[in-house]
């Protein structure tokens, strides 16, 4: 069961570039590591999904390196509505009726003008 | 349309009232799931359902009851809360239930329950 361990919160500036970085030691070879955003008293929102290597698309790049132990979201050029949680999940575990989406506790960046 | 509509927004009730959250997607989804989420913390998984059939129950008390009346229809009903179940209620879907690019859920924007 790959577990994610990401940072509690985030300081930033507008206009700057953000990376959150994701630790999950015990990824398993078919699992893919998804990122989501969260805004208060709304739903989670996927930004962006990957293998391994680097996956980019109209709103963030995903970066895993090649032992996939660790991945890191970046945000370029963040503004004031980017503040939210973003929660980084790996895997889908499905075991008979033990099978778990786990979300872990997420990191909550704040940005500030 | 990547909707996912959940009625209604908010609800209040009584220890003792019956009362029902519904989700509904016309994306064509096969998986649809329930969430509780608590002020300040994660969501967590409740249900999980797969072509309409009940796959993962979280151990989630007998208060909640899920319904998936057809594929675009999921239903959380309640009865006999606790104010500790106050919550936000949470339902996603997914093209399908498994691993990898095929399971990016898409969540509704939840029903804000509240327990007296």
């Amino acid at each position: 069961l790959a577990k994610t361990t990401q940072p509690i919160s985030m300081d930033s500036y507008e206009g700057q570039e953000v990376n959150i970085t994701c630790s999950h030691n015990n990824i398993a070879t078919n699992d893919y590591i998804t990122w989501y955003q969260q805004f208060p008293s709304q739903g989670p929102r996927f930004i962006i999904q990957g293998y391994k290597t680097k996956v980019t698309n109209e709103v963030a790049s995903l970066f895993i390196p090649a032992d996939r132990k660790s991945s890191t979201l970046s945000l370029p050029r963040v503004s004031l509505s980017d503040t939210a949680v973003y929660y980084c999940l790996v895997g889908l575990l499905w075991g008979g009726s033990q099978g778990n989406l786990i979300f872990g506790k997420g990191t909550k960046l704040s940005v500030k003008p | 349309d990547t909707e996912v509509t959940q009625t209604p927004k908010h609800l209040v009730m009584g220890m003792t009232n019956k009362k029902s959250l519904k989700c509904e997607q016309h994306m064509g989804h096969r998986a649809m799931y329930w969430y509780k989420q608590k002020a300040k913390k994660p969501p967590e998984l409740m249900f999980v359902y797969s072509y309409e059939k009940l796959s993962i129950n979280e151990s989630v008390p007998s208060r909640f009851s899920p319904e998936c009346p057809n594929s675009s229809l999921l239903n959380l009903h309640l009865h006999a809360l606790q104010p500790e179940d106050s919550a936000l209620y949470l339902c996603a879907s997914s093209p399908i239930l498994a691993g990898g690019a095929k399971n990016i859920q898409y969540f509704g924007a939840g029903t804000r329950l509240s327990v007296l």
